[in-house]
């Protein structure tokens, strides 16, 4: 398995915010990383996919950025509907997920 | 419109097999490119990926659990099927089946099941 380790954990913010998340993987992956943002109760919906693509119909205030080992999740301004937790994915070696990062309010 | 449905047995006990099955509707998996994914979610814990199915019948299993898993499909029926052996109290969780988006991504989502393993 490629193990791949998320910080932070919890992160908490205010509305309007500039959020990052991180992502990082053992081994390389290239760009073969993906994006979910998950609410209580719900299924997750993807974000991002090869590191950087939008997936269809996401708002433009999510970006993704990285590639190798390291990735980044941008929400370039915090809106109320994104608390949520994210988790990111690789894809590269089977799959593995990311342990998830909970945006709350700060 | 794609959507995807599991059902299955929401209590299961210790040693027991777990079947579940995932109906779908809107694509057929005789298509190229199609897979249909089962992921897993214990409360309150991160998603773990289980198992793959592919349109051309390859299977891929996450290793730690590949020797207790069996995944199949019938595309006569739109049907995805995982089995888990020897079930456990720790496998007590949310399980999901997901079809792919871009190549390995999850883009069509289940609503989940939730199964709990206790005697």
């Amino acid at each position: 398995d490629i193990q791949m380790t998320q910080s932070p954990s919890t992160l908490s913010a205010s509305v309007g915010d500039r959020v990052t998340i991180t992502c990082r993987a053992r081994q390389s992956i290239s760009t073969w990383l993906a994006w979910y943002q998950q609410k209580p109760g719900k299924a997750p919906k993807l974000l991002i996919y090869k590191a950087s693509s939008l997936q269809s119909g996401v708002p433009s205030r999510f970006s993704g950025s990285g590639s190798g080992t390291e990735f980044t999740l941008t929400i370039s301004s915090l809106q109320p509907d994104d608390f949520a937790t994210y988790y990111c994915q690789q894809y590269g070696s089977y799959s593995t997920f990311g342990q998830g990062t909970k945006v709350e309010i700060k | 419109q794609v959507t995807l449905r599991e059902s299955g047995p929401a209590l299961v006990k210790p040693t027991q097999t777990l079947t579940l099955t995932c109906t779908f509707s809107g694509f057929s998996l005789s298509t190229s490119g199609m897979c249909v994914n089962w992921i897993r979610q214990p409360p309150g814990k991160a998603l773990e990926w289980l198992a793959r199915i592919d349109w051309d019948d390859d299977k891929y299993y996450t290793p730690s659990l590949k020797t207790r898993l069996t995944i199949s499909k019938d595309t006569s029926k739109n049907q995805v099927v995982l089995t888990m052996t020897n079930m456990d109290p720790v496998d007590t969780a949310t399980y999901y089946c997901a079809r792919n988006a871009a190549a390995g991504t999850l883009g069509y989502w289940g609503q989940g099941t939730l199964v709990t393993v206790s005697s």
